[in-house]
């Protein structure tokens, strides 16, 4: 079954720096998403994006934060500036065709960043 | 805005018994869909089980149901015969349509304990 694939598993990185967390979305899917889950709490969404463009984007995802589909198949989302709240868990999503199909999205199983 | 509400932090069920988890919502929307995500301890986001809004039959996947009743804006899953596999994180979460790039709307997770 085709998957989302999330590198790096787990990065730890000092406040202030900069991180760039990796998706491989599923090849034939169109839609592409990040979600930031903060450890023991719910899963907010962060950004849509959609022919190169950000579709939406949440109050969370403020300047600090970017996405970038430098070729045809990463999908990135960079923060610029960590700072220790940004340490949470960073799911990718990806979906056919607005979420036709079987079902609306495929996650990637995660990056969990710490922001020490 | 769409919210979503999980009154329920956390359950916990002896094994082969069933359980239930609650879920309400709020929407204008009157075409919409409605899922049950599992996060075991790996934090991998796992489909449940969805539901259509227009569709008035309840979904049901092997041991997992759910009982959605649209007038009180409410979407419970109900689990059979629980396995100790079945201890995880649940989330119920709302997606408006499957039109364009969606977001997932979550609530705030139930924390389901199956004990041997």
């Amino acid at each position: 079954e085709p998957e989302v694939t999330q590198t790096p598993s787990h990065q730890v990185t000092q406040m202030g720096q900069e991180v760039i967390l990796r998706c491989v979305p599923i090849s034939n899917h169109l839609y592409f998403y990040w979600y930031r889950q903060i450890l023991g709490q719910k899963v907010e969404f962060l950004v849509s994006f959609y022919n190169n463009e950000i579709s939406e984007k949440s109050e969370i995802f403020d300047d600090q934060f970017s996405v970038e589909r430098p070729d045809g198949s990463n999908f990135t989302l960079k923060i610029r500036s960590t700072k220790l709240e940004d340490s949470a868990m960073y799911f990718c999503a990806s979906s056919e065709l607005g979420g036709r199909g079987t079902y609306g999205y495929t996650f990637g199983s995660g990056t969990r960043l710490t922001v020490v | 805005a769409q919210t979503v509400t999980q009154s329920q932090p956390e359950m916990s069920v002896q094994e082969a018994e069933t359980v239930t988890l609650s879920c309400t919502y709020d929407t204008s929307e009157s075409n919409y869909y409605l899922f049950w995500y599992k996060q075991p301890p790996s934090r991998q986001m796992i489909l449940v089980i969805r539901q259509e809004a227009y569709k008035q039959q309840n979904a049901t996947e092997n041991r997992f149901s759910v009982n959605f009743q649209k007038a009180a804006k409410s979407f419970s899953l109900k689990i059979s015969d629980s396995q100790l596999g079945d201890t995880a994180m649940y989330f119920c979460a709302f997606m408006k349509s499957f039109q364009g790039a969606q977001k997932l709307v979550f609530g705030q997770g139930t924390r389901l304990t199956i004990n041997p």
